[in-house]
């Protein structure tokens, strides 16, 4: 089982300032990575998939890099909306986990 | 564009089972997805509870495996999550979602419910 480490947990940072967010796994997932963002009260969304695929509508100010254990994702100049919580998440051909979240906030 | 909508009881005795549906609109339930469940305690993460495809294969997540059951109804374009013996470590918010085949091949949560909560209390 593979387990994501998300750091750090909380990032406190202004609008207009760069956002470095980490996923490390506990063994090679490739580059089967995917990134979500949630904001309170709404589901997560999906920002990044196979690493470094931006979904569709996401802006380009999202970027996600890394291949078997070390990720990262990128928020080039933070906007208000983006400040929310970030999960990492793998899955096999039978299981899915989740990193715990990092929390990015207003500093 | 995929809708999904979970219902069921918002309060469940220890001990007791929860039962929730997740309805799917706007997309054939037959196709290659496979329908997932996922929970959020409040204040705390996600977690994956299992999922299932249209033909009744599932996965579940093995912290869950014993007490956990998913099922699909292709007539009525739903699938639905059974969890026996609850406790009070089982109260989150429940969110039904679809994992989407993107060209890659590789499959990603692409919709997602809005989500319900399910408080565990006698």
């Amino acid at each position: 089982e593979v387990v994501l480490t998300q750091s750090p947990a909380t990032l406190s940072l202004s609008p207009g300032e760069r956002a470095t967010l980490s996923c490390r796994a506990s063994h090679s997932v490739r580059h089967y990575l995917a990134w979500y963002q949630q904001k309170p009260g709404q589901a997560p969304r999906l920002l990044i998939y196979d690493a470094s695929i931006r979904a569709t509508g996401i802006p380009a100010r999202f970027s996600g890099s890394g291949s078997g254990t070390e990720f990262t994702l990128t928020i080039s100049s933070l906007e208000p909306e983006d400040f929310a919580v970030y999960y990492c998440q793998w899955r096999s051909n039978w299981l899915i986990t989740f990193g715990q979240g990092t929390r990015l906030e207003i500093k | 564009q995929v809708q999904l909508q979970e219902s069921g009881p918002g309060l469940v005795k220890p001990s007791g089972t929860l039962s929730l549906t997740c309805a799917v609109s706007d997309a054939s339930i037959t196709s290659t997805n496979w329908w997932t469940w996922v929970r959020q305690p409040p204040g705390k993460g996600l977690e994956w509870i299992g999922e299932v495809y249209h033909t009744g294969n599932t996965n579940y997540n093995p912290s869950l495996r014993s007490r956990v059951s998913i099922s699909v109804d292709k007539s009525k374009a739903q699938f639905s999550l059974h969890l026996t013996s609850v406790t009070a470590a089982d109260t989150a918010i429940y969110y039904c979602a679809r994992q989407f085949f993107y060209a890659s091949g590789t499959l990603n949560f692409d919709a997602w419910g809005q989500g319900t909560l399910v408080t565990v209390s006698s």
